[in-house]
């Protein structure tokens, strides 16, 4: 199926250290999300980027919509171990009706060792 | 109020049997969508309904089919299973059929065997 460039495919950092993951894609996006899935469980959403250009926050999290629409990244700073998951970036697509189905990147996971 | 809920939260089937897994969305929610989430990936989308209309269906055999009822519950169905049908099945449900206001269930967890 179609999916989204993201890396790293995963990362091992130590408490407090700042973390940067980038998800790039072929085709043009009109929104990126960013999502972490802890072990069994669902995704749940983290930042929704509408804009070109934009950088959201929220708390220690920070992603930006690239210029190109083809590209984002998500930082996470100061690291605590409850940051442990996998994250996700994913886009909409839309169907001849304006319903979407959501195409994903295959995940980058993160371990925090305290 | 409760989340997506989804069941069973895990089952084991044999090759060529068949499945039923349900979601009930948000109260409120009218859309619901599934994806199957292979170990190691992301999700890959399968069907979305919305007003209990198939408004989308993704690249999937005929083996797989869903409904959603009156109250807005669905059901997915996997007919004759093989052993790559096992992955945590999604369900997300969200107010509309377009727009990012998505929310997961925790997941069915399919083994086939």
């Amino acid at each position: 199926g179609q999916q989204l460039n993201q890396s790293p495919q995963s990362m091992f950092i130590q408490e407090g250290e700042d973390v940067s993951m980038n998800c790039t894609s072929s085709s043009i996006f009109n929104t990126w999300l960013w999502y972490k899935q802890d072990p069994g469980e669902g995704p749940v959403l983290l930042i929704a980027l509408y804009k070109a250009g934009e950088l959201t926050s929220n708390g220690r999290l920070t992603a930006q919509f690239g210029i190109t629409r083809k590209d984002s990244f998500l930082n996470i700073s100061a690291s605590i171990p409850s940051d442990v998951g996998i994250y996700f970036c994913a886009g909409p697509l839309y169907n001849a009706g304006n319903n979407r189905k959501l195409i994903w990147g295959l995940g980058t996971s993160l371990a925090v060792n305290p | 109020d409760a989340g997506v809920t989804q069941s069973p939260t895990h089952l084991i089937k044999t090759r060529g049997q068949h499945v039923t897994l349900r979601c009930s969305p948000i109260s409120g929610h009218k859309s619901v969508s599934w994806y199957q989430q292979v170990l190691g990936q992301g999700p890959q989308f399968i069907f979305q309904y919305y007003e209990k209309e198939e408004r989308g269906r993704g690249n999937f055999p005929d083996r797989f089919s869903a409904r959603q009822f009156p109250n807005y519950s669905s059901e997915l169905n996997v007919n004759a299973l093989l052993l790559g049908d096992s992955a945590l099945y999604l369900c997300a449900s969200s107010p509309i059929g377009t727009g990012v206001g998505y929310t997961f269930g925790s997941g069915t967890r399919l083994t086939v065997v």
